[in-house]
């Protein structure tokens, strides 16, 4: 069974403007790690932010943020001032607990327009 | 200084074939991994070692065998390679502690293309 689920195989956002990305994840656990990782081109994966299920505070890094709801099951990523170097696959994330794997959802290819 | 370094990047072999791929990390981490992302982007862990033992092995077929001579090597070794086995290998690694869920690093990846 999908434990990470994402549903936009592609989003488009033009230069300045702002990109939400969804990711719902089924787990039964209260403790757990989500992510989101980019991967441009290259192949490189790149971690963008990493949020713990016990924080309620949203995380956010420069102009990467998540909207986090536990109850949902929710773990969103918004991009704010997008940039054409933003263009890439994003993956959202879930892993259990200390060494368990981490496991990903289908991606979203991010498209960025001048 | 590449804290997951991996090697080869490319690779490109006839079908039937044996290739090894060597993975290294200078993270000082003790728990390393092997994920594969086939055409469709879709990425799944294959295996994880903890210092040098085996915790995950996920139905991965026994061509496949991974070897961690130690906790900053993980190499992955594939025998008798078939055209399905063609995507692109990462190696990780992560520090992890009780209840720390800490960050994976990922290296560049292995594009391994069977002929």
């Amino acid at each position: 069974a999908q434990t990470v689920t994402q549903s936009q195989p592609e989003m488009s956002v033009q230069e300045a403007e702002t990109v939400t990305l969804s990711c719902t994840y089924d787990t039964s656990e209260s403790d757990y790690y989500l992510f989101w990782y980019k991967q441009p081109p290259s192949r490189q994966m790149i971690l963008v932010i990493r949020q713990e299920a016990y924080k309620q505070q949203n995380a956010t890094e420069n102009r990467f943020s998540v909207n986090f709801q536990k109850a949902a099951k929710s773990f969103s990523l918004k991009i704010s001032d997008s940039q054409l170097g933003d263009a890439a696959m994003y993956f959202c994330a879930y892993r259990r607990n200390s060494w368990g794997k981490l496991q990903f959802g289908a991606g979203t290819q991010v498209v960025v327009t001048p | 200084d590449t804290a997951v370094s991996q090697t080869p990047k490319y690779l490109v072999t006839q079908m039937g074939n044996d290739k090894s791929i060597k993975c290294e990390q200078n993270l000082g981490h003790d728990t390393m991994y092997w994920y594969k992302q086939d055409s469709k982007k879709f990425l799944k862990i294959m295996f994880s070692y903890n210092n040098k033992e085996l915790i995950i092995n996920e139905t991965v077929p026994n061509r496949f065998s991974p070897k961690s001579p130690d906790k900053a090597h993980l190499n992955l070794h594939i025998n008798s390679l078939e055209l399905g086995d063609s995507a692109v290998y990462f190696c990780a690694s992560s520090q992890d502690v009780p209840g720390s869920g800490n960050t994976i690093y990922f290296g560049e990846g292995s594009w391994l293309t069977v002929v």
